[in-house]
């Protein structure tokens, strides 16, 4: 399978606290993408970083990217409870037809 | 931002129907969609890539018989599930690029959940 790999599976924080999720890729990439989703519903984007960048902020977010190592980070700073959901990494070939291959995700409860 | 919408949001059947779920790209033009499935507690699997006016492209594993792709409008892509049993209930989910934007972001519909008793 070509499918990434995401750890941890399960992330449970107190509101405040940073919330790590890190992401591993097999293929080389054009870009890697964060989604997140609420339980039962679509997904949002979140971020987008391409192959050439290292790092990337956005808000309260903070992406890594090492293509030598097929990993990528996403970082949450001052968690809210808000912020419960499952994340998931794709990451897109560049084949030219924009497929995703999404990660297996991680699921962040945040506790007030 | 683009919105994608999906009809309908839910939807429960009888073994043997079809069921057809429609996936519109509501403020953008998408000459590519996509369709995911998503089981429980388990990532989104590409399904198909949609490109309007021409066929769907088929992902290893995913039978083009059983699920029938039609992307007849710039707008509009329709997934249809043939004789439906239930190892495909599941989440389907459709996602769309803006292409005049020049944005490499997908933007995702909010899902159809389908059971098929």
């Amino acid at each position: 399978s070509q499918q990434g790999e995401e750890d941890p599976q399960a992330l449970s924080i107190q509101e405040g606290e940073n919330a790590t999720m890190n992401c591993s890729y097999k293929t080389s990439i054009n870009n890697l993408q964060w989604y997140r989703q609420n339980s039962g519903r679509g997904l949002v984007h979140l971020i987008l970083i391409r192959s050439n960048e290292r790092e990337k902020h956005s808000g309260r977010l903070r992406v890594t990217l090492d293509t030598s190592k097929k990993s990528s980070s996403l970082l949450i700073t001052a968690s809210r409870a808000a912020d419960t959901a499952s994340y998931f990494c794709a990451t897109d070939a560049g084949t030219g037809f924009q497929k995703l291959v999404f990660g297996t995700g991680t699921r962040l409860l945040v506790s007030p | 931002g683009a919105v994608v919408s999906q009809h309908p949001s839910w939807v429960i059947c009888k073994s043997g129907t079809s069921v057809k779920i429609e996936c519109r790209s509501l403020d953008f033009q998408a000459t590519t969609m996509f369709w995911y499935r998503q089981f429980p507690k388990q990532s989104l699997m590409l399904m198909a890539t949609s490109n309007e006016g021409s066929k769907a492209t088929y992902e290893q594993g995913v039978e083009k018989d059983k699920f029938l792709i039609n992307h007849a409008s710039l707008t509009l892509s329709t997934l249809t599930v043939t004789s439906a049993h239930p190892e495909d209930s599941s989440f389907y989910i459709c996602s769309a690029r803006d292409m005049a934007s020049g944005q490499e972001t997908q933007y995702f519909g909010p899902g159809t959940r389908l059971l098929v008793l």
